[in-house]
């Protein structure tokens, strides 16, 4: 149970074109969706939070109007990345927080990752 | 401010040696504990959890971490590593959300 999956898996895109990559929860119904991104060889950064209905809340240095974050659904988050540019490169992680039962509400249950390149 | 500490960038041993990974928190309050593995191009794996009780959590794969409040510190062992666990290994601290630890590369030798 509590399985995360993001679609694509992996994603090539022309500069200035945008991409959307979806996150959801397949099995539970998700509090709170969190986007990672993360460079080569490097740790896991948080981008953004967001809770179904609500807006995201960014973290500093993120731009709001680069990463859209949409969650429509308490078991679906979008992450489009408008205009996209080659140091947008990077793999990006969603996870989610279960709503109600098993477990813990802090434990999050990680997405594969989606591998963009931009081009 | 919160944070997670991983002192070791790399790390290599050898096959059938034991292992010790570290990992130090700061945190108002008792933060939730975790260990993820990453293999290269994948996803995270999570090997072990703490949130209260017994300090000494088992995981899996032969994983274990020992909570210590007065170091703390939730540091990672295996007693005896094999070719298959090199990857990449990340301490998390959560309460309202994660923070990741710069992560470990484990290198294993034959």
């Amino acid at each position: 149970g509590a399985v995360v999956s993001q679609h694509p898996s992996w994603v090539i895109c022309k500069s200035g074109t945008s991409v959307k990559i979806e996150c959801r929860s397949l099995d539970f119904q998700a509090t709170t969706m969190f986007w990672y991104r993360q460079f080569p060889k490097q740790s896991l950064m948080l981008m953004a939070t967001s809770n179904e209905g609500s807006k995201a809340t960014y973290e500093q240095g993120v731009e709001k109007d680069k990463f859209l974050i949409n969650h429509a659904s308490l078991t679906l988050s979008t992450l489009t990345v408008t205009s996209a540019h080659p140091e947008d490169s990077s793999f990006y992680i969603c996870s989610a927080t279960e709503l109600t039962g098993r477990g813990n509400a802090y434990e999050q249950y990680f997405g594969p990752g989606t591998r963009l390149t931009v081009t | 401010a919160q944070s997670v500490t991983q002192p070791d960038i790399h790390i290599t041993v050898s096959e059938g040696a034991s292992l010790e990974l570290r990992c130090n928190y700061s945190y108002g309050a008792t933060p939730y504990l975790f260990w993820y593995v990453q293999s290269p191009g994948q996803g995270l794996q999570l090997l072990l959890k703490y949130f209260s009780g017994d300090t000494l959590v088992q995981g899996i794969k032969g994983f274990e971490a020992e909570f210590k409040r007065s170091q703390s510190s939730f540091n990672l062992r295996k007693p005896s590593v094999h070719w298959s666990d090199a990857a990449e290994y990340f301490c998390a601290v959560a309460r309202n959300d994660m923070r990741f630890g710069a992560g470990t590369r484990l290198t294993v030798k034959p």
